[in-house]
């Protein structure tokens, strides 16, 4: 059974930093492209980021060029999202979620809680 | 990378068909075959139910139907069911090597 749990998320001060782990199990890590996606309660699905299998090419929506990393550790089968200059407007669900190829989102994680407030 | 625009709402009575609409762009839907559907349901994680326009991974029902036609891509849910209210996202890759998801659409079963 595949799995896919978020951790590292919670509340954070404008400005601050946040690295979001989401960590697989259940399938072969290191032969699917990865990504995040965020929500705001209420509000529709973002893309954010996406990252391919061996962690060479990486691609972000504008909002997260130059603020957001993505990352994984094949070894760990784990995948990060490095979150820098967090703004309120980050506030949101961050879900993860494997990629059967071609952006088919077959995967997701249960998703976890980002606030930026002071 | 705006949203693609879909409809707020879509209703319908059960065991009638529905269609909901994701209007993009020669940048995204109109010039890719890479457009996918997800349902979420209250509190859930997204759910792939259409990918690659019209093709269902396994254990998808065949009352849910993609199609495309230029820059509009478009979901058809027939006979539908009390389980199917849920809201619905459209999602595309686009020519900046990147997705766009559509704005959402709920789904009503009156």
């Amino acid at each position: 059974e595949v799995q896919l749990v978020e951790s590292g998320g919670g509340l954070v001060q404008p400005g601050g930093s946040l690295r979001l782990s989401c960590a697989a199990s259940g399938f072969t890590f290191n032969m699917h492209w990865m990504h995040w996606v965020r929500q705001v309660p209420g509000k529709g699905l973002v893309w954010v980021s996406r990252i391919n299998e061996v962690g060479s090419d990486m691609m972000y929506a504008d909002f997260a060029k130059g603020r957001f990393t993505i990352s994984r550790d094949n070894a760990k089968n784990t995948l990060y999202l490095q979150m820098n200059s967090l703004r309120d407007e980050d506030t949101a669900v961050y879900y993860c979620s494997r990629d059967l190829g071609l952006w088919k989102l077959i995967d997701w994680g249960q998703g976890i809680p980002v606030t930026v407030s002071s | 990378q705006s949203a693609l625009t879909q409809p707020a709402s879509v209703s319908g009575s059960p065991g009638q068909s529905i269609t909901i609409s994701c209007t993009g762009s020669t940048s995204d839907v109109g010039g890719y075959k890479y457009v996918s559907w997800y349902q979420q349901h209250p509190g859930k994680a997204p759910k792939l139910i259409i990918f690659e326009v019209n093709n269902r991974p396994s254990g998808i029902s065949d009352r849910f139907y993609g199609s495309k036609s230029g820059n509009t891509a478009s979901l058809t849910i027939s006979g539908l069911q009390a389980e199917d209210e849920a809201d619905y996202y459209c999602n595309s890759y686009t020519n900046s090597r990147t997705g766009v998801f559509g704005s959402g659409t709920k789904v009503t079963v009156l």
